[in-house]
């Protein structure tokens, strides 16, 4: 079955780098775009970044357009997500999320690897 | 940009009633666009509907949506105790997503 396992979150102070980590199994991962969702705590869903099955488009919210990069390695069957510099705003679970190919909704989502912008 | 607005912001119900949410766009989407999730306590999102009305794999018939252009509706026809929960609507615009800000349905 399909199963999605991040990692990287953490507290990092503002200004530092972090990068997150999703691996993926149970389904072919270079053959689906994948996002990152992100929910602060006590908030709602925010839509943070996309990559295509072959890595080639990259789209991002604008919130953290310049900032973060997505990025992923097909024969790793993981997805990354490099967080440069950081604010309180950015603190969250980050969920890796695949997405179908019928409508290109989100289908599974993993557990989320909590991030933590604080000095 | 859209944004997606959900009313109301709580739904305080019995188990065993209907449930009506609403999510309405800034401006009218494109067919075949809009789904609506489930968030459970300590839980990731669920799929629900997608493409406005239709059900996704293993969503019990009680789990209806409709809607077009700028107006959109979840309807949970008798709430179940696990239905009480989170649910948020979602447009896929190109290749960016938008969420509204959710809907909580609390027990009455």
């Amino acid at each position: 079955q399909v199963h999605l396992m991040e990692s990287g979150g953490g507290v990092v102070q503002p200004g530092r780098s972090l990068r997150l980590s999703c691996a993926a199994s149970g389904f072919t991962f270079s053959t689906y775009g994948m996002h990152w969702v992100r929910q602060a705590p006590g908030k709602g869903l925010e839509w943070v970044a996309i990559i295509s099955a072959d890595g080639s488009a990259k789209h991002y919210a604008d919130s953290v357009k310049g900032r973060f990069t997505v990025s992923r390695d097909n024969s790793k069957n993981t997805l990354y997500l490099e967080m440069n510099s950081p604010t309180t705003e950015d603190t969250a679970l980050y969920y890796c999320v695949k997405e179908e190919k019928i409508g290109y909704y989100f289908d599974y989502w993993g557990q989320g690897t909590l991030v933590t912008v604080s000095s | 940009e859209i944004v997606l607005t959900q009313s109301p912001a709580t739904l305080s119900l019995s188990p065993g009633e209907r449930a009506t949410l609403s999510c309405r766009a800034s401006q009218s989407l494109s067919p075949s666009s809009l789904a609506w999730y489930r968030q459970k306590p300590g839980q990731p999102p669920t799929l629900l509907i997608y493409n406005e009305f239709e059900r996704a794999t293993g969503i019990p018939a009680r789990f209806s949506g409709s809607g077009s252009g700028t107006d959109f509706t979840l309807i949970i026809s008798s709430l179940e105790p696990e239905d009480f929960a989170v649910y948020y609507c979602q447009h896929r615009g190109g290749w960016f997503r938008t969420f509204g800000q959710g809907t909580k349905v609390e027990i009455k």
